[in-house]
């Protein structure tokens, strides 16, 4: 069964400084990857998404990530983030094998200081 | 727009009481799921349904079933609560395949006593 670790549970910055959360998955086949986001009281929802084609996927507000299919890893990131960033991340696997399954990583709290 | 709602936002039980959870979607989406979310776990797949009648299950279906008579609603149920059942529950649609993005509901906060 496929896993997902997430290296940092919780993160503290100030605002403009760069943010990168770490996302490692333990499956060996095609994967689909993606990344989550839930803001403070409000519902999940898609930041970004990976499925095929260039490794490094533009999402909403600003966020990127690199698949680097050699090192299992999908880390996500902002050059400068603001306050508004708050939020817990998630990182999730599909393992193309598993149908319509996801498996999440842990989450992240980030916490962006004023 | 995507709404995926959820019958309550708060609920708490008491402990070997049976409990319902309901999802109600309006994108007519085939594929719905059921997760808990707990904190340092994220979110563990309790059971998924890809068709009226069909289901499949998670990673953690014990203590827990599901029942799909609508497409559009897709209810959890707890035979038997427990007080390792406190948790948050969240229901999700799709309407493709797994590269398809998720609609989440707002949660329902059950804790049992």
């Amino acid at each position: 069964a496929q896993s997902v670790s997430q290296h940092n549970h919780h993160v503290i910055l100030s605002e403009a400084a760069s943010l990168e959360l770490g996302c490692n998955y333990s499956y060996g086949g095609t994967v689909n990857l993606f990344w989550y986001v839930q803001y403070p009281g409000q519902h999940l929802q898609l930041l970004l998404k990976y499925f095929s084609g260039d490794p490094l996927v533009k999402g909403i507000k600003g966020f990127e990530a690199e698949f680097i299919k050699s090192k299992f890893s999908f880390n996500l990131r902002k050059p400068s983030v603001q306050w508004s960033d708050t939020a817990e991340y998630f990182c999730a696997v599909n393992a193309r094998a598993a149908g319509n399954k996801l498996t999440f990583g842990g989450g992240t709290r980030v916490l962006v200081k004023p | 727009d995507v709404k995926v709602t959820q019958s309550s936002r708060y609920l708490v039980k008491r402990t070997g009481e049976k409990v319902f959870l309901e999802c109600v979607q309006d994108m007519d989406h085939e594929n719905m799921f059921w997760y808990r979310q707990d904190p340092g776990l994220g979110l563990r797949l309790i059971y998924f349904s890809y068709d009226v009648k069909m289901k499949e299950k998670g990673d953690i279906p014990e203590g827990y079933s599901v029942s799909r008579e609508k497409k559009e609603r897709f209810s959890l149920i707890l035979e038997s609560a427990s007080t390792n059942q406190t948790s948050m529950y969240l229901c999700a649609s799709t309407s493709g395949g797994p590269d398809y993005e998720q609609y989440f509901g707002p949660g329902t906060r059950l804790t049992v006593t």
